[in-house]
């Protein structure tokens, strides 16, 4: 059965960092690019950042640039997601997303449940 | 950036009937494009990809069509278990979303 357990969420200043994990299970995780979708509370989602299964490829929204930075550690079955410059509007439900393909196909086909980060003073 | 614009924002239906749910793009795609399923709670779970793939697992009665700007999701007979909100989806770009709710 594959399983997503994201970690690392809390409540953190403005400015301040934070480092978000997902742990995989079920599948191989390195034969599969890996992605964070992210969803303000009420709102709709949003694509965070994506990355192919050798991290040869990686995507960021615009939102994200200069300041998220995504990674995976296959040896751990591990995503990872380096949130520096928080700012309110990052306050979100941040979920790990499973592609369907080795590169960024952009279907998600497993979700976790998500780890809550909230960005206040 | 392509937009996604999904209509209607809400749509109130009853148990067996026919929801057609509409999203268009800001510019022609191709047919990479996919739907999900999200209830209150709960994380979103893939319903069809490439506009018109079934998701392993997901009932017949959902169905996708569409190419261009315009795609739809069809549920052929409404069931209790599908209220909840769908979104459209190319690439990076996620439509606002679709309530649907019980009338």
């Amino acid at each position: 059965e594959v399983q997503l357990v994201e970690s690392g969420g809390g409540l953190v200043q403005p400015g301040r960092s934070l480092r978000l994990s997902c742990a995989a299970s079920g599948f191989i995780f390195d034969d599969y690019a890996m992605h964070w979708v992210r969803q303000a509370p009420g709102k709709g989602l949003e694509w965070v950042s994506g990355i192919n299964w050798n991290s040869g490829s990686i995507g960021y929204a615009d939102s994200v640039k200069g300041r998220f930075t995504i990674s995976r550690d296959d040896a751990k079955n591990s995503l990872y997601l380096q949130m520096n410059s928080l700012r309110a509007e990052d306050t979100a439900l941040y979920y790990c997303a499973k592609d369907t393909g080795y590169d960024m196909s952009y279907y998600f086909d497993y979700w976790g449940q998500g780890t809550l980060v909230t960005v206040s003073s | 950036d392509i937009q996604m614009t999904q209509s209607p924002s809400t749509l109130s239906a009853s148990v067996g009937d026919r929801v057609t749910i509409t999203c268009r793009a800001s510019q022609t795609i191709s047919s990479w494009l996919a739907w999900y399923q999200q209830k209150p709670g709960k994380a979103p779970k893939l319903l069809i990809y490439k506009a018109s793939s079934l998701e392993s697992g997901v009932p017949s009665r959902f169905s996708g069509s569409g190419s261009g700007t315009e795609f739809t999701l069809t549920i052929s007979s409404l069931q209790p278990d599908d209220f909840a909100t769908y979104y459209c989806q190319q690439y990076k770009a996620f439509g606002q979303g679709t309530k649907v709710e019980i009338k």
